[in-house]
């Protein structure tokens, strides 16, 4: 099953604009990460935001985090060619020692020249 | 140690035939997870470890899949009498119980299974 939904489902934008997606989840958490995937191939860390964060940078990316809506987004700044790749977000309940990420359904993000 | 490793990066297999893939972790990274990910899906999943100890299963691991990490170290996922709804990418990934909170996981490649 999967703890969180990712809009829009797919996105595509001119080189230079802002993408900005979304992340809905269900149930409580200790954090929650994006990550990004370039067609065929693993995922890769981007950036981890902790439940008492409330907004957090990384070079280009913005990633913000409303606890009490459940609900994150994750903003890429003057995007470009290279930021085509699937965009998910995934959050770690961080109970005890029985804690893994569960992922979204993940956003298609395609950057035009 | 450049990353996590996994083999092989591509298997197509015949239904009812057995698989097993192989992934070895970043060395110092005590916890070593399993996804599986299906076209236009996010990853799903399917078990962990910490060191050797197996810590949890998902449902979706039925009793034809099994995983081992002897020793801690390298892990392997098995299938047996594969089915077409098998076919997918199957991810590994690793990090430090140390980290939790702090960092991400660590992910591999991948194994594309294809079942004909």
């Amino acid at each position: 099953s999967q703890q969180g939904e990712e809009d829009p489902q797919a996105l595509s934008i001119q080189e230079g604009e802002n993408a900005t997606m979304n992340c809905s989840y269900k149930t409580s958490i200790n954090n929650l990460q994006w990550y990004r995937q370039n067609s065929g191939r693993g995922l890769v860390h981007l950036i981890l935001i902790r439940s008492n964060e409330r907004e957090k940078h990384s070079g280009r990316l913005r990633v913000t985090l409303d606890t009490s809506k459940k609900s994150s987004s994750l903003l890429i700044t003057a995007s470009r060619a290279a930021d085509t790749a699937s965009y998910f977000c995934a959050t770690d309940p961080g109970y005890s020692s029985a804690s893994k990420i569960i992922f979204g359904s993940g956003t298609r993000l395609s950057i035009r020249p | 140690d450049t990353g996590v490793s996994q083999d092989p990066r591509h298997k197509i297999t015949k239904r009812g035939q057995n698989v097993t893939f192989r992934c070895d972790p970043i060395s110092e990274h005590n916890r070593l997870y399993w996804y599986r990910q299906t076209l236009g899906q996010g990853p799903e999943f399917l078990t962990y470890f910490q060191n050797e100890a197996q810590l949890e299963k998902s449902r979706l691991l039925s009793d034809r899949f099994s995983a081992e990490r002897p020793k801690g170290s390298f892990s392997t996922l098995e299938i047996q009498r594969t089915e077409q709804g098998d076919s997918a990418m199957y991810l590994c990934a690793s990090s430090r119980y140390e980290d939790r909170g702090n960092y991400g996981y660590t992910f591999g490649s991948g194994t594309r299974l294809t079942v004909v």
